[in-house]
């Protein structure tokens, strides 16, 4: 299995600010994604990160309010920018296995927009 | 659009056996996946079925696939305490994205 870190683990931010929120990967993979999950909810997945040009966002999230970044074949970041209430969540990263094609999910960033 | 249903909440005594539903709309679905998430903790992927089989076994877990019936099934054998936790079934395709299930919480009484 791969071996995937986020940082922060944890952020409590005030509205209006914004978090940046970075993955690494132990080893290069083709496809980084980032799902959230709202407390008490399942996963959604907000967009697909790809290296060497835009992100692709799922149907209700924008590049404005989540812009990511995919600078090489290990790291990721997303950021969650002008932050209300609302976008308090666990905001996780995840990656495909190419051979086995399971799904890894990093540890997770909870964080609590006051 | 897909769509991944399961139940919210199973109660089983130890040792016994917990099974865990899910039902997904997809056909062009790849791969079923069922993930764990313990409180406060992240996502462990337990266990993942390819479309074209009918079963897996894996230690206490036994996944069966019904793709007929677009029917998931995690069979947990000896339950322990330490299953307690919320289990998710997930679905996949080739783009490597996945659709989740709302979640089912097992909750095991000793």
């Amino acid at each position: 299995s791969a071996v995937i870190s986020q940082k922060p683990s944890r952020d409590i931010c005030q509205r209006g600010t914004s978090l940046t929120i970075q993955c690494q990967v132990d080893s290069q993979v083709t496809m980084m994604f980032w799902y959230r999950q709202q407390p008490g909810q399942s996963l959604t997945l907000i967009a697909t990160a790809n290296q060497g040009s835009e992100a692709t966002y799922e149907s209700g999230f924008v590049i404005d309010k989540f812009p990511i970044s995919r600078p090489n074949l290990t790291f990721s970041t997303l950021t969650v920018s002008n932050m209300s209430p609302e976008d308090s969540s666990i905001y996780l990263c995840s990656v495909p296995l190419a051979v086995q094609e399971t799904q890894y999910f990093g540890p997770g960033t909870r964080l609590l927009v006051l | 659009g897909e769509d991944v249903e399961q139940s919210l909440f199973l109660s089983v005594r130890e040792g016994d056996s917990s099974v865990i539903n899910c039902t997904y709309t997809d056909s062009s679905s790849t791969y079923l996946y069922w993930y764990k998430q313990e409180p406060g903790a992240g996502l462990q992927l337990l266990t993942y079925i390819f479309s074209n089989m009918d079963m897996k076994q894996d230690q206490r877990l036994t996944v069966l696939l019904n793709k007929k019936d677009k029917h998931l099934s995690l069979r947990i054998a000896d339950t322990q305490t330490g299953d307690s936790a919320i289990y998710f079934c997930a679905e996949g395709g080739n783009t490597g994205k996945l659709i989740f299930g709302q979640g089912t919480t097992l909750q095991v009484k000793p």
